[in-house]
């Protein structure tokens, strides 16, 4: 069974710009989770969705959204990047938005803002 | 909130066994401890989960004081693969999945 997918793996933009990140959870689980992770620091609880509904949102900027598909795949947006900005985003996706169940992660994406 | 701490980093021989502990003074009382494990570039995986006493799989054990502020995750014999970082888990209030990672502990296995 495939794993948590995400998409891009790697990404460079500059300041001000705008990235889409994409990420399709295990397939039965309709829950997703966006985590940031800045390199020497533990991830980031940024959003989580469950039936294309916002169900947590951390302390991040407006500049940051996401929303989930039917599909239960979902997309993180950040707008006007900053510097600051780049990290390891790191999608999970489990079954159930539970506080106990189980996290699976992808292995993030890379985005890096010049 | 329930907050955890751990050490930032251990060292140990290959073949030892490793014992990370982690406090969590204010765990809610429905809430579990969960561990999970990073390697560099890769997103974390899950390792054992527990809410109280041993609980132990393939890969650890997790020994949970009757109190409950506390746990610790032990590794059998560690070998050069289980070089990572190992983070302990406890939800924060509010529900969902608002979960805080904190720095974690950086395990190096030494040859």
């Amino acid at each position: 069974d495939a794993g948590v997918t995400q998409s891009p793996t790697h990404l460079i933009k500059t300041r001000g710009q705008h990235v889409t990140l994409r990420c399709s959870p295990i397939s039965g689980h309709k829950s997703v989770s966006w985590y940031q992770q800045v390199l020497g620091q533990g991830p980031q609880f940024i959003f989580q969705y469950y039936e294309k509904e916002e169900r947590g949102r951390g302390n991040f900027p407006d500049r940051f959204s996401a929303r989930q598909f039917p599909n239960y795949s979902s997309e993180l947006n950040v707008n006007a990047l900053l510097l600051g900005d780049s990290a390891l985003y790191l999608c999970a996706s489990s079954l159930a938005p539970d506080t106990n169940e189980k996290l699976f992660f992808g292995s993030g994406t890379q985005l890096s803002v010049l | 909130l329930a907050k955890t701490t751990q050490p930032i980093s251990m060292d140990s021989y290959e073949g030892q066994e490793v014992n990370i502990t982690c406090s969590h003074n204010n765990i809610a009382t429905n809430d579990y401890i969960t561990w999970y494990q990073q390697f560099p570039s890769q997103g974390p995986r899950f390792i054992i989960q527990g809410y109280k006493t041993k609980v132990t799989n393939e890969v650890a054990s997790l020994f949970i004081p009757a109190d409950r502020k506390s746990s610790t995750l032990s590794l059998p014999r560690v070998s050069l693969s289980d070089t990572a970082v190992y983070y302990c888990l406890v939800p924060i209030s509010g529900g969902y999945q608002k979960v805080t990672f904190g720095i974690g502990t950086k395990l190096q296995v030494i040859p």
